[in-house]
């Protein structure tokens, strides 16, 4: 079965860092490109970043640019965020989500992992 | 950047047909993609490329894109139906993933 388990998630102070993991079954983290989506508490969908699926196109969104960083680790098929610098407003359920092969759309989501930043 | 507009809101009854728009300058040149979250719950692909259906997905569920506004068109609504719906495209110029802002379905 294809599934997308989040972790790493938690209270942090603002500042500070947290490492959230994406575990992923049902297929290899080489073959399909991923990203992290968020969701503020009764806000909308925000996208965050996106790992290529062969690691080497990595894009963020503006809001989390030269603060998050997402990547890879193949031997244990998963995919990461490190999040450093957090500020409030980045509290939030955040998602893993799949495109599928050569498309543009998540087929796949997790059920997410919640952040929250404060002192 | 890409601006994708949604209203906030759509009401309908029971049977009828809900329009959901999504508006984008030259929207109609992208691929727009529909997914449904439904309270606590994470997001689920409902529409993809304009007006393609996932598998198993009930062709209730339809879509449309032309112009400035793409659809999202749920004909026969259900009470199962009443949940949260967000347009998205990708955006070429700056390789970004884009969300609308959502529109909450009420079923009334």
């Amino acid at each position: 079965d294809v599934q997308l388990v989040e972790s790493g998630g938690g209270l942090a102070q603002p500042g500070g860092s947290l490492r959230l993991s994406c575990a992923v079954s049902g297929f290899s983290v080489t073959s399909f490109e991923m990203n992290w989506v968020r969701q503020a508490p009764g806000k909308g969908l925000e996208w965050v970043a996106y790992i290529g699926s062969g690691g080497g196109k990595i894009f963020y969104s503006d809001s989390v640019k030269d603060r998050f960083t997402i990547s890879r680790d193949i031997g244990n098929n998963s995919v990461n965020l490190q999040m450093n610098s957090l500020r409030a407003d980045d509290s939030a359920v955040y998602y893993c989500a799949r495109f599928p092969m050569v498309s543009d759309y998540m087929d796949v989501w997790g059920k997410g992992t919640t952040v929250t930043v404060s002192s | 950047s890409y601006v994708l507009t949604q209203p906030p809101s759509v009401s309908v009854a029971p049977g009828r047909t809900a329009s959901i728009p999504c508006g984008g300058n030259n929207i109609g040149s992208k691929g727009v993609h529909w997914y449904q979250q439904k309270p606590g719950q994470a997001p689920v692909l409902v529409i993809f490329y304009d007006s393609d259906r996932p598998s198993g997905l009930p062709e209730r569920f339809s879509g449309s894109n032309s112009g400035n506004t793409a659809t999202l068109t749920i004909s026969r609504v259900e009470a199962g139906d009443e949940a949260d719906y967000y347009c998205q495209v990708w955006d070429s110029n700056s390789d970004h993933v884009v969300f609308g802002g959502g529109t909450k379905l009420t079923v009334l």
